[in-house]
């Protein structure tokens, strides 16, 4: 399959300051990234949605001010959480598709978040 | 929207027993898949079945969509296969609640 490599795994960030999470497609084109949340034995819950060259749509009830998306090029998307409080410490986990060709989808390792 | 709803929640098993999860939707859905999340958090790719029956080891799978549901069997059950497993739909890849999979040696 597809390789999708997010990074950092893990931050620690103290409240206030913002944190920046890579997602890149190593092996095919993501036309399109899904940025997602996870809070501990929960399910996966999204958060936007981007296509390259666009601006992310984002899910209800998810504050796009807060939760920066960007999709500059159909490898690489990026999130940004601003202004950051112990309330997000979650798990993020993005995945991307390539939608011209295949539906499958591809999902990153994953980023813990912890907000100190 | 639509709803999933996946059974059983939790499942524990012996090692070498076979087991059958199930993903039910309240609607036709499209871009049917199956997840296992590791320990980890790793999501990994197991099956994108629309509909039919695909393979792949140990792991089979298969999609009924005029029925509205999803069967993903494991067979001769692993240590390492325990984690939890999602269905996820749609373009947007929506999630079931997951099936938490625990396997005793």
């Amino acid at each position: 399959g597809a390789v999708v490599s997010q990074h950092p795994s893990r931050v620690i960030c103290k409240s206030g300051t913002s944190v920046k999470i890579e997602c890149r497609s190593l092996d095919f084109q993501a036309t399109t990234m899904f940025w997602y949340r996870q809070f501990p034995k929960q399910s996966l819950m999204l958060m936007a949605t981007s296509n390259e060259g666009s601006k992310a749509t984002y899910e209800q009830g998810v504050e796009k001010d807060k939760f920066l998306i960007n999709h500059a090029s159909l490898t690489l998307s990026t999130l940004t959480v601003t202004s950051a409080h112990p309330e997000d410490s979650s798990f993020y986990i993005c995945s991307g598709a390539d939608r011209g060709v295949n539906t499958e989808a591809f999902f990153g390792q994953g980023t813990r978040l912890t907000v100190v | 929207g639509i709803q999933v709803e996946q059974s059983p929640p939790d499942l524990i098993l012996q090692e070498g027993a076979n087991s059958t999860l199930r993903c039910n939707f309240s609607d036709s859905v499209n871009n049917l898949q199956w997840f296992h999340q590791n320990p980890w958090g790793q999501l990994i790719n197991l099956f994108y079945i629309p509909s039919g029956t695909k393979q792949n080891g140990r792991l089979s799978a298969t999609t009924v969509a005029t029925e509205r549901y999803s069967l993903l069997y494991i067979s001769s059950s692993q240590t390492t296969d325990s984690g939890v497993y999602f269905c996820a739909y749609d373009y947007k890849l929506s999630f079931g609640a997951g099936t938490t999979v625990t396997v005793r040696a």
